[in-house]
């Protein structure tokens, strides 16, 4: 069974400062993704990894994915007070690409404090 | 572009009561359809997902049926709610090797 574990669950930080959200995964997979949800509404897909050493890039946002570790990591470089959401990564099980659907972790819910 | 389209955006149903979802996609063909749960202050359950009209996968027995009579169509069903029931249901849709995007939700509470 593919389990999926995200820390910190809960983080509170300034604006300005720099922190990395972790996503460790049990099983062979190739195929990472990161959401936001903001409260009371659906999932905003950020970022699609599908490869091992992928790295994208938006904004004050990165995000990466090691294989071979089963870990991704999202980085939020000088924090702003409209990047509080709770932050979700999820795992596709590795099946040849098949439609299995994904697997979660249990959201960072990010605070950004002035 | 591709959309997808979920109703009701809420429902407030009473226990012992039948349930009807809605999810559509339009500007695509084929596609993976999922519905997920999310419980109040928890992550999201996988219910179902289908690859293809008439094909559901289960991946937790509950009270909950799937059905896609269209390719495009996708719809959660219960012929008798529980409070357990209650959550923010979420349709979402990929193609193979792709991203899965989610829909805006239908929030039902059970009363």
């Amino acid at each position: 069974e593919l389990k999926v574990e995200q820390n910190p669950l809960f983080l509170s930080m300034q604006e300005g400062k720099n922190y990395t959200i972790y996503c460790n995964y049990s099983t062979t997979s190739d195929r990472l993704y990161w959401y936001r949800q903001d409260p009371g509404k659906s999932l905003e897909s950020l970022f699609v990894l599908l490869s091992n050493g992928a790295v994208k890039q938006e904004g004050r946002l990165m995000a990466s994915l090691d294989t071979k570790a089963r870990l991704s990591t999202l980085h939020i470089t000088a924090a702003v007070h409209d990047l509080s959401a709770t932050y979700f990564c999820a795992v596709a099980p590795y099946s040849g690409g098949g439609a299995d659907g994904l697997t979660f972790g249990k959201g960072t819910h990010l605070i950004i404090q002035p | 572009s591709q959309t997808i389209h979920q109703w009701p955006a809420t429902l407030v149903q009473p226990v012992g009561s039948p349930l009807s979802l809605e999810c559509t996609v339009e500007g695509t063909s084929n596609p993976n359809l999922y519905w997920y749960r999310q419980a109040a202050g928890r992550g999201l359950q996988l219910l179902f997902y289908s690859v293809g009209i008439g094909q559901i996968s289960s991946e937790v027995p509950q009270n909950l049926s799937a059905s896609r009579p269209q390719d495009r169509q996708f719809i959660l069903s219960s012929k008798k709610l529980l409070l357990s029931d209650s959550g923010f249901y979420l349709c979402a849709w990929s193609r193979t090797g792709d991203g899965y995007t989610f829909g805006s939700g239908t929030r039902l509470t059970v009363v």
